[in-house]
């Protein structure tokens, strides 16, 4: 089973600022990868695919990147609806789909 | 536009087995795509129970020692989620999703709302 582990597991960041999250897999899923954002009493919503492809409807402030073992979510101008906590997910070897343990983003 | 809604008891006995189902409108799930199932305990990270693809193909989670099982009712739009011999540590909010697209990419863009269930004598 492949281990996401995300960092830091929280993020205080000021509205306006660069926010940047990191995922990390204990072994290399290429460009296998998606980001997902949770806000409270709320389901996931898929942010990123395929390590940086912009889900449909997502603004252009979100963006990832990396490959094989190392991934950033970067969010480039934080708005308020953005405070949120964040999941990693691989599906390069599954089963099992496996997701970080998620990374807090709190308003600074 | 697709819309998923959980159902299912919100307090399972342990030892019994968790029954929730998934209705899916605004599409046909006979015409495609996988349907899974992921779980939240309180105030922790999410959890992948398992997959369905409309043919009745399914994939789970090992972690899960074979206590869950996932079907689909075409006829009705919709599938289920079973999973036996609970425990406490199976309380948790279930969701069911849609995988996105028909290619390699194993995510999920359209989710249910959630449904908690707890696991208490």
């Amino acid at each position: 089973e492949i281990v996401m582990t995300q960092s830091p597991a929280t993020l205080s960041v000021s509205p306006g600022e660069r926010a940047t999250l990191s995922c990390r897999a204990s072994q290399s899923v290429s460009g296998n990868l998606a980001w997902y954002q949770q806000k409270p009493g709320q389901a996931p919503r898929l942010l990123i695919y395929g390590a940086s492809t912009r889900a449909t409807g997502i603004p252009a402030r979100f963006s990832g990147s990396g490959s094989g073992t190392e991934f950033t979510l970067t969010i480039s101008s934080l708005q308020s609806e953005d405070f949120a906590v964040y999941y990693c997910q691989q599906y390069d070897n599954w089963p099992p789909l496996t997701f970080g343990g998620g990374t807090k983003v709190e308003i600074k | 536009q697709v819309q998923l809604q959980e159902s299912g008891p919100g307090l399972v006995k342990p030892s019994e087995t968790l029954s929730l189902t998934c209705a899916v409108s605004g599409y046909s799930i006979s015409s495609g795509y996988y349907w899974g199932w992921i779980r939240q305990p309180p105030g922790k990270g999410l959890e992948w129970i398992g997959v369905i693809y409309h043919s009745g193909t399914t994939y789970d989670n090992p972690s899960l020692k074979s206590r869950v099982s996932i079907s689909v009712d075409t006829s009705k739009n919709q599938f289920s989620l079973k999973l036996s011999s609970v425990t406490a540590a199976d309380t948790a909010v279930y969701y069911c999703a849609r995988k996105y697209g028909s290619g390699s990419v194993v995510a999920f863009d359209i989710w249910g709302q959630g449904t908690m269930v707890t696991v208490s004598s």
